[in-house]
């Protein structure tokens, strides 16, 4: 019972090299998120998906992209990466538990951009 | 504007006291749901508690419980007997369409 995978869990950059941020889930959600995380500033939404070969921008979407091209994953890519976007990144999926919106996490990835 | 304000950046307790954590909250939603979660320093997002908008009572799991203000648009969370793997950030917020965060309180336990 993996729950949300995410890989890789750290990973340090230059600025202008690019990347990809894996989340692969093996709970068949539907929904799926990705978030940056900062220091007093809680949890941010970058990009989400409602669905295999959807996505949508949430609140802080600039110089990301995503891909839902099978159910299960959901992929982030920064194109050309920039200090700002030093953070910690979380991967959730989104299922309905006694009729309420429950987020899964994963572990976590803490990208460093030099 | 749908906003969580959590006005407790920092706050310790000592082990086996009590402890409230303070959240408060802004929507035009009729329909959500108030969680809190937890972010130990395996960073690990784990939900301790939920509540749903349309009911008063108050949710209860085990030593942690809500009060649940609607008018106020408040829902503080309390940790009873405080033990030291409380230790973490709390993230408070909302879900409707789409789910909102605080910015979190991060909580220490005392020995």
């Amino acid at each position: 019972n993996a729950g949300v995978t995410q890989t890789p869990k750290f990973r340090v950059l230059k600025t202008g090299q690019s990347m990809t941020l894996l989340c692969a889930q093996d709970m068949n959600h539907e929904y799926m998120y990705w978030y940056r995380q900062d220091p007093g500033m809680g949890l941010r939404l970058i990009h989400y998906s409602v669905g295999e070969g959807t996505t949508a921008k949430g609140e802080v979407p600039d110089g990301y992209n995503v891909s839902r091209l099978k159910k299960q994953n959901f992929l982030l890519g920064l194109e050309s990466a920039a200090p700002s976007q030093t953070s910690v990144y979380f991967c959730a999926s989104r299922q309905l538990v006694s009729g309420a919106n429950v987020l899964t996490f994963g572990a976590g990835s803490r990208l460093t951009v030099l | 504007a749908q906003t969580v304000t959590q006005s407790q950046p920092e706050m310790s307790v000592q082990e086996a006291e009590t402890v409230t954590l303070s959240c408060t909250y802004d929507t035009s939603e009729s329909n959500y749901y108030l969680f809190w979660y937890k972010q130990p320093p395996s960073r690990q997002m784990i939900l301790v508690i939920r509540q749903e908008a349309y009911k008063q009572q108050n949710a209860t799991e085990n030593r942690f419980s809500v009060n649940f203000q609607k008018a106020a648009k408040s829902f503080s969370l309390k940790i009873s007997d405080s033990q030291l793997g409380d230790t973490a950030m709390y993230f408070c917020g909302y879900t409707g369409n789409q789910f909102y965060f605080g910015t979190g309180t991060s909580l220490t336990v005392i020995p």
